[in-house]
């Protein structure tokens, strides 16, 4: 079972709120990563960063924002929530080795619903 | 855009029986990753074949890698129910992003 952990796991609210999802993982990863899933689907990573200040768009477009003041910690706020922003969030980790494309360890998820 | 396509789409089989899926993707890659996903949970990572290894074993896991046809697969022997699940593979790429680009998926339904 992977150290890391993501809350809430299930988050139901109104269209034009403000959120944040929280991750943080325990195992001193540098590298860490938010994807978009919606069910059945693939995985679009929309976010990801090398380590503290560090912050890099993914490959999927998205409107929310991530921060990385701590290396455990990672959360992606959207600042005014519209019902296509309803999804499951996946947040990930791993090691940040040279060669690239290392193991990424998954937390458990957010599922979004924006009313 | 995606990397790896799955297939089949979904599968189901006799517990008991082999599972086979199959990834394809376009680009160059230093690995090929397989990832395992319950309903609405995260992934869990199985099993990782570099480029130049072609065929890798753990447990009643078997993976394939043919760079030549950019593809792999993902044999399951005797399954279990509680393999149910759907699968993905991941293209791990090179450099300085390294980061992974996911397929589709294969929902696999072992039937008890």
């Amino acid at each position: 079972e992977a150290d890391i952990y993501q809350t809430p796991r299930y988050l139901v609210i109104g269209t034009g709120k403000k959120i944040t999802l929280e991750c943080s993982q325990t195992m001193g990863h540098d590298k860490m990563y938010w994807y978009q899933q919606d069910p059945g689907m693939e995985l679009h990573l929309i976010h990801y960063s090398y380590g503290v200040n560090s912050t890099e768009k993914g490959d999927l477009s998205s409107e929310s924002t991530v921060s990385r003041i701590r290396t455990e910690h990672f959360p992606l706020t959207l600042e005014s929530a519209r019902p296509s922003h309803t999804s499951q969030y996946l947040c990930a980790s791993s090691e940040l080795r040279r060669g690239g494309g290392d193991t990424q360890y998954f937390g458990p998820g957010t599922r979004l619903t924006v009313l | 855009s995606q990397q790896g396509e799955e297939d089949p789409q979904a599968l189901s089989i006799q517990e008991g029986e082999n599972a086979t899926m199959n990834c394809s993707y376009k680009t160059s890659i230093n690995n090929l990753q397989w990832y395992r996903q319950n309903s609405g949970r995260g992934l869990v990572h199985l099993i990782l074949i570099r480029s130049n290894e072609r065929e890798k074993h753990s447990g009643r896991l078997r993976v394939t890698l043919d760079t030549s046809k950019k593809s792999s697969s993902l044999l399951i022997t005797a399954s279990r129910a509680a393999d149910t699940a759907s699968y993905f593979c991941a293209g791990g790429r090179g450099g300085s992003q390294g980061n992974l680009i996911f397929g589709k998926g294969t929902k696999l339904s072992v039937k008890p």
